[in-house]
């Protein structure tokens, strides 16, 4: 079945810095995958979303590119802020029918 | 737009109590998902509804727990008799067919 696999957190990351989240995915056809973000006390909101290979979904400065040829969907962020201190998931809807799957989560704290 | 609204936000309650959680989801979609949250277990799928009809209960831990969609703009999660094991925090989404889940601010579950 479909899955998505993401790096182990925490990460910690000093104000600024460069931000790379790591997900990859197993699923059949041709998925929509999403970045989701989840801050402390709250549901989770769509951060952005691509469709299919080679878009780039952005937003708020974060952005992540559909590469099929290594199933992979990875955040990024060139400066981050402590505002963007969260839960990362990322998620894939397959093809047929209601197949949203979401990975672990990855939190992420960034210091002042 | 209002978004996915949850209630109550907060529940307290006894073990072998009864436990009601509610959701309405956006005007609109026709799919309704209940999720599971917990440091353990991360997010879980519990169940979800197309249509009113419910698709896939298959995450739904045993037969403490139902749910129900009485029309397109109203949900249920019960869990009868609460245990512990169940504190956790609740979410509802919901999403048009093909397109990404908007979730609720979740209820926040302790059974003492």
């Amino acid at each position: 079945g479909n899955s998505v696999t993401q790096m182990e957190g925490p990460v910690t990351l000093s104000e600024e810095a460069f931000l790379t989240i790591n997900c990859t995915y197993t699923a059949t056809g041709y998925p929509s995958l999403f970045w989701y973000v989840q801050y402390p006390g709250e549901g989770l909101q769509l951060l952005l979303k691509a469709t299919k290979a080679d878009d780039k979904g952005s937003n708020k400065g974060f952005e992540a590119t559909y590469r099929k040829e290594t199933t992979s969907f990875h955040l990024e962020k060139g400066s981050v802020q402590v505002s963007d201190s969260a839960v990362y998931f990322c998620a894939l809807k397959g093809n047929y029918g209601q197949n949203f799957v979401f990975g672990p989560g990855t939190r992420l704290s960034v210091l002042p | 737009d209002a978004g996915v609204i949850q209630s109550p936000r907060h529940e307290v309650t006894e073990m072998g109590q009864e436990v009601t959680l509610r959701c309405k989801p956006i005007s609109g979609h026709n799919s309704l998902f209940w999720y599971r949250q917990t440091m353990m277990r991360g997010l879980e799928l519990l169940i979800y509804f197309n249509n009113n009809v419910p698709i896939d209960d298959s995450g739904m831990p045993e037969d403490r727990f139902s749910a129900k969609m009485p029309n397109a703009s109203f949900s249920t999660l019960k869990i009868q008799p609460s245990e512990p094991r169940d504190s956790a925090v609740y979410f509802c989404a919901s999403s048009e067919v093909t397109y990404e889940q908007y979730f609720g601010p979740g209820t926040r579950l302790t059974v003492t």
